[in-house]
């Protein structure tokens, strides 16, 4: 009920192709579902997050969906550049928790 | 705006030995985390602060981890005695509330030898 699934573990993408990362949870109380993004010797940074409410959220080349009857969300990068190779962690929150995904290392082929 | 400071960022100690590890949350941030994040995994939720009191600690380890947030503000985090096992990056955050983006430090690793 607690856990966060998170696919792939790791993603090769070509330049300019789409990167998705998949986040599946259990639990309908989670309300909050945030995405961070980490590169190596940093900590995670919020990169986009969504509330239940809303199917779908864009902020330039990332989006999420959101599928509150599947209890699924995921991350798409379009147009995926070098420099978005990093960790990608996906959590839920609710009032009282906050679980975290296991991440999926993204690479961009130049 | 200063970020979320941790110190040190490396610490090098050997097995039974204590260490300890300081967080300074953003200003204003009622909220503190502090996780630990073995390698290729996800922040793992050790204690959550709500100004000064410790409102998750399920997952604390508490016969050798302990946790104080003073004034509601700075934070530290020990580990005595220190074990092989032990050897991660611990991670502290910091939010307006749960539900609110949460921000970063950078971390520190720890390596027990």
């Amino acid at each position: 009920q607690q856990q966060v699934k998170q696919s792939p573990q790791s993603l090769i993408v070509q330049k300019g192709g789409i990167s998705i990362i998949n986040c599946a949870y259990e639990n309908t109380a989670f309300d909050y579902f945030p995405w961070y993004q980490q590169f190596p010797g940093k900590g995670p940074a919020l990169l986009i997050a969504i509330r239940p409410d809303v199917s779908e959220k864009k902020e330039g080349r990332f989006t999420i969906s959101f599928n509150k009857s599947a209890k699924q969300f995921s991350l798409h990068i379009m147009d995926s550049q070098p420099g978005d190779s990093a960790t990608y962690f996906c959590a839920a929150a609710r009032s009282d928790k906050i679980i975290f995904g296991k991440g999926t290392r993204l690479h961009i082929l130049p | 705006e200063a970020g979320v400071v941790q110190s040190p960022r490396y610490k090098i100690i050997e097995k039974k030995q204590p260490v300890a590890f300081w967080c300074n949350p953003i200003s204003g941030h009622n909220t503190l985390y502090w996780y630990l994040q073995n390698l290729g995994q996800g922040p793992e939720l050790l204690i959550r602060y709500e100004n000064e009191e410790a409102v998750d600690d399920s997952q604390l380890p508490k016969d050798r981890f302990s946790a104080e947030r003073l004034k509601g503000v700075d934070s530290t985090l020990k580990i005595q005695p220190a074990e092989l096992g032990d050897s991660a990056v611990y991670l502290c955050a910091s939010s307006l509330t749960l539900r609110d983006p949460q921000y970063f430090g950078p971390g520190t690793r720890l390596t027990v030898l």
